[in-house]
């Protein structure tokens, strides 16, 4: 079946940069486009870029100046970098398939940004 | 960007109302909306695709519809199961777009 499954740090410190792996199975990485989207502890969703089935990419502009999104389809793996983290970017990420008729999240990595 | 304007931001309600939270889109979106339950701690769950379009396994008390740039997200009959937060999303064009959320508690 359709999984998804984030793995990445805890903890990172102000400034450093932020890596997350997305692992996915049941489904190819050349067919259907995954997505990150984050959430603050207590607050909203917000979509933070895509990696296309195709190998492009799109990112929001909130983020676009310190985030890359990747992916090596021989592992099933998406990629999240992201620098300069600040406190503000303390929330969990997830991984998501958000098109298609059925909606696949993994169950989010909580990441703390500390000073 | 495509601004989603969700509303209400809560909603108190009781067992066996019908609830109805709304979605204005700042641009067309035609149908590329979708709606997201999200309970605490958990992953968002696609309840409504295309605009009015019941995901696998959600109940039938729930149903969207369009009305020009409006969507909406109707429940029938509440649940205790669905207290929850809703979140609209539109996917029409890059960057996809978030409402700020409802918030569905009991009154």
């Amino acid at each position: 079946q359709v999984q998804l499954k984030e793995t990445g740090p805890d903890l990172v410190q102000l400034t450093q940069t932020l890596s997350i792996t997305c692992t996915v199975s049941g489904f190819s990485l050349t067919t259907y486009n995954v997505h990150w989207v984050r959430q603050p502890p207590g607050k909203g969703l917000e979509w933070m870029g895509a990696m296309w089935n195709g190998g492009g990419t799109d990112y929001n502009s909130a983020f676009k100046s310190r985030l890359s999104i990747s992916r090596d389809t021989s592992k099933s793996q998406v990629f999240l970098k992201m620098n300069s983290l600040q406190t503000d970017d303390t929330a969990k990420y997830f991984c998501a398939r958000l098109e298609g008729v059925r909606g696949y999240w993994g169950q989010g990595v909580m990441v703390t940004v500390s000073s | 960007d495509i601004q989603m304007t969700q509303s209400p931001s809560s909603l108190p309600a009781s067992l066996g109302d019908r609830v109805t939270i709304t979605c204005r889109a700042s641009q067309d979106i035609g149908n590329y909306l979708r709606w997201f339950q999200q309970k605490p701690g958990k992953s968002p769950r696609l309840m409504i695709y295309g605009a009015t379009n019941l995901a696998a396994g959600v109940p039938s008390r729930f149903s969207g519809s369009r009305s020009g740039s409006d969507y909406s997200l109707t429940i029938n009959s509440l649940e205790s199961e669905d207290m929850a937060i809703y979140y609209c999303l539109q996917h029409n064009e890059y960057p996809y777009t978030f409402g700020a959320g409802t918030k569905l508690e009991l009154k």
